[in-house]
């Protein structure tokens, strides 16, 4: 039982454009999000996360967007550099410090 | 400040043996989760355990289990091991409460 879906394994967008990655989920006890961002051979690091009470954050040029009702949220990655080429994972928890329920992962690759 | 150490880094097994893995979390984090990172299955929630007690766990096996110290590092042990055990196993760690976890590096498994 996936409750944390990303549907697209892979995305490619040049450099200087939006990647715009999406994930979906199904529980609805879900209240805190997270974007990971993993190379090859390192673990993955924290990018950037989003509560429940909020649609939207950014930091710098990425942004998260969620919609509650569609129990969607995406991350926007703008502009796209080369170095943004990596696996990106979508994780939500319910409640504070607890597990992490991960999505099987996106692989961006930024072209020149 | 170190990061998250993981050891072995790389290792093979053959099929029926067991294997020991170990983690050292970031100073002042006391809290350790395991994760199973496989091709198309994302990241796998094995168990998380905070102040030697194991708080949480996963949909795995009996034959995977762990062990937190009162230094706060971990060991994740797999026993009779199958080929579907080849796997990158990662650990992270967190603050009491935090939501985010920091990973290490992970120790790729592989099981002949």
């Amino acid at each position: 039982d996936q409750q944390v879906k990303q549907n697209s394994p892979s995305l490619s967008v040049q450099e200087g454009r939006i990647s715009i990655l999406n994930c979906d989920y199904t529980n609805s006890m879900f209240d805190y999000f997270l974007w990971y961002k993993k190379y090859p051979a390192e673990g993955p690091t924290f990018l950037i996360s989003i509560s429940s009470i909020k649609d939207k954050n950014e930091d710098g040029r990425f942004t998260v967007f969620l919609n509650k009702s569609a129990k969607h949220l995406s991350l926007h990655i703008v502009p796209s550099q080369p170095g943004d080429s990596a696996v990106y994972f979508c994780a939500a928890s319910v409640g504070t410090a607890s597990k992490l329920t991960f999505g099987t992962g996106t692989r961006l690759q930024v072209t020149l | 400040k170190a990061g998250v150490t993981q050891t072995p880094r790389y290792l093979i097994k053959t099929r029926g043996q067991q294997v020991t893995l170990s983690c050292s979390p970031i100073s002042g984090h006391r809290s350790v989760s395991w994760y199973q990172q496989t091709p198309g299955q994302g990241l796998q929630f094995l168990f998380e355990y905070f102040s030697e007690t194991q708080r949480n766990k996963g949909n795995f096996p009996g034959r995977f289990s762990g062990r937190q110290f009162s230094n706060s590092r971990s060991e994740m042990n797999v026993s009779t091991l199958e080929l579907g055990d080849s796997a990158l196993y990662l650990c992270a760690s967190r603050y009491t409460g935090a939501n985010v976890l920091t990973f290490g590096a992970g120790s790729r498994l592989t099981v002949l």
